[in-house]
């Protein structure tokens, strides 16, 4: 069965410092999104990309943060100048279609900011 | 902010029927109920959705009233693995993004 995959599965780094954090959505899907989930919190809505472009962001998603399909495959996300509360889980998610209905959702990234 | 109110946590014998309530006494005419699982610290999974009619698939069966503010999702025969937080979400079929809410803390026990 095909999966969103995630990578690393955990990311330590200083803050201040530049993070990439990447996903392999399901082949053939085309909306992409990001989550993220602090530690005993809820799991919040980061952006999606439809077509090479941001389609819909929420106001967690400022300037330091930014996204990109560099390829065919890959879909990115990169937090410019981490902060002790970046700490979280984030979840790449893909969807195939604006009609289909289900969002598949990678096993996450474990990013803590020392 | 999510539009659905659900229980904090449940409890349910392994085996038995859970059955997990959900109020969206808000929802507007094009917005389905979607339910969600997230299993310790994995990522969200899709269990099932509907907008009116009853549905079922190989998860669970939803069940939403004919008002439409208040649905059920019953896991037929629960298992240890069942054990997770539960997610009510409403949201019409052409909104991108899942908005989550605190979600039901289900815990299957032998």
């Amino acid at each position: 069965e095909p999966e969103v995959t995630q990578t690393p599965s955990h990311q330590v780094t200083q803050m201040g410092q530049e993070v990439i954090l990447r996903c392999v959505p399901i082949s053939n899907h085309l909306y992409f999104y990001w989550y993220r989930q602090i530690l005993g919190q809820k799991v919040e809505f980061l952006v999606s990309f439809y077509n090479n472009e941001i389609s819909e962001k929420s106001e967690i998603f400022d300037d330091q943060f930014s996204v990109e399909r560099p390829d065919g495959s890959n879909f990115t996300l990169k937090i410019r100048s981490t902060k002790l509360e970046d700490s979280a889980m984030y979840f790449c998610a893909s969807k195939g279609g604006l009609a289909d209905n289900e969002q598949f959702f990678g096993p996450g990234t474990r990013l803590t900011v020392l | 902010d999510a539009k659905t109110t659900q229980p904090t946590s449940m409890d349910c014998a392994e085996g038995r029927a859970a059955n997990l309530p959900c109020n969206h006494s808000t929802i507007s005419g094009n917005e389905y109920v979607y339910w969600y699982r997230q299993i310790h610290s994995q990522g969200p999974q899709y269990i099932i959705h509907g907008l009116k009619n009853n549905e079922t698939n190989e998860m669970a069966s939803l069940i939403i009233t004919e008002d439409r503010k208040s649905s059920t999702l019953i896991l037929p025969h629960a298992t240890l693995r069942d054990t997770a937080v539960y997610y009510c979400i409403v949201r019409s079929r052409s909104q991108g993004n899942l908005i989550f809410g605190k979600g039901t803390k289900l815990s299957v026990k032998p």
